[in-house]
C-alpha cells in the first residue's frame, strides 16, 4: 500500500502560471486535507474534503481551488500563482471519526518566482 | 481564541541525553490530543494521543504527558537518539467540532548532536 502520494514532488512555477497538485489515497479514508507549511508558521489548513462530494474553506483558502474528483483523489489548484504561494504543500487523509490520526503525504515544494 | 504554543522552539541536545518539550493550549472544549513526528522533507507522522482522561502514555522512548486542568501537555524522550532530530507538532482537537477543525501548534525543531 503506497497511503498517501503527491505529485509532483517539487516544482518551480513563475509568477501568473497555473498548476495542479495531486493527491491520491489508498487507505479508503472519507476525508482528505491540504496544508500548506511555511517555516515558523506550522500547518495551516487550505481546504477539506469531509467526504466525497464535498469541499470547504479551511484557514486559507485565497488564491486556490480543489477537487475531489472521488473518494480516493484530492487535487488542490493554483490558478494564478503569486510568490507568497511558496510553500511546502502536504495532503493529508483521516478516516472521518473524530479522534482519529491524520496520514500525510511526503509534501510537494512549490516555488513561484 | 483556540490556540497552541509550543515551547522550545528549537532545542539541541547531544545524544544519549533527555528532553521534554512543551505544548500549551487554549482549545475549548477539548477532545484530544496528538503529537507528531514530522522528519525533515517528509510529512508528520503521529506519535501518540491523548484524550481527556488520559494522564500519560508511552510509546517506546516517547513518553506524552496531559494536564487537562492546566492545558498542558509535554512530550519526554529519553535516551535520545540521532534519529530523534525532527519536529515535534502538537496538535489539538475539539470536542463537538467539525472535521476540518484541528488546532496545530508551530513545532518544537529538535536536534541530537553525537
Amino acid at each position: 500500500n503506497a497511503g498517501v502520494t503527491q505529485t509532483p514532488k517539487f516544482q518551480v512555477l513563475k509568477t501568473g502560471q497555473s498548476m495542479t497538485l495531486q493527491c491520491a489515497q489508498d487507505m479508503n479514508h472519507n476525508s482528505m486535507y491540504w496544508y500548506r507549511q511555511d517555516p515558523g508558521m506550522g500547518l495551516r489548513l487550505i481546504y477539506y474534503s469531509a467526504s466525497e462530494g464535498t469541499t470547504d474553506k479551511g484557514e486559507v483558502p485565497n488564491g486556490y481551488n480543489v477537487s475531489r474528483l472521488n473518494k480516493r483523489e484530492f487535487s488542490l489548484r493554483l490558478e494564478s500563482a503569486a510568490p507568497s504561494q511558496t510553500s511546502v504543500y502536504f495532503c493529508a487523509t483521516h478516516r472521518g471519526v473524530a479522534g482519529n490520526e491524520q496520514f500525510f503525504g511526503p509534501g510537494t515544494r512549490l516555488t513561484v518566482l | 481564541k483556540n490556540q497552541v504554543e509550543q515551547s522550545p522552539q528549537s532545542l539541541i541536545i547531544l545524544e544519549g541525553k533527555n528532553c521534554t518539550l512543551q505544548c500549551n493550549y487554549t482549545v475549548s472544549p477539548f477532545s484530544n490530543l496528538r503529537w507528531y513526528k514530522q522528519d525533515t522533507g517528509r510529512g508528520p507522522v503521529s506519535l501518540t494521543i491523548m484524550t481527556f482522561s488520559e494522564n500519560t502514555k508511552s510509546n517506546g522512548r516517547y513518553t506524552a504527558t496531559l494536564d487537562a486542568d492546566t492545558k498542558q501537555s509535554s512530550l519526554h524522550i529519553t535516551a535520545s537518539q540521532l534519529s530523534d532530530s525532527a519536529s515535534y507538532i502538537c496538535v489539538v482537537s475539539g470536542r463537538g467540532s467539525t472535521l476540518g477543525r484541528l488546532y496545530f501548534g508551530r513545532g518544537t525543531q529538535l536536534t541530537v548532536w553525537p
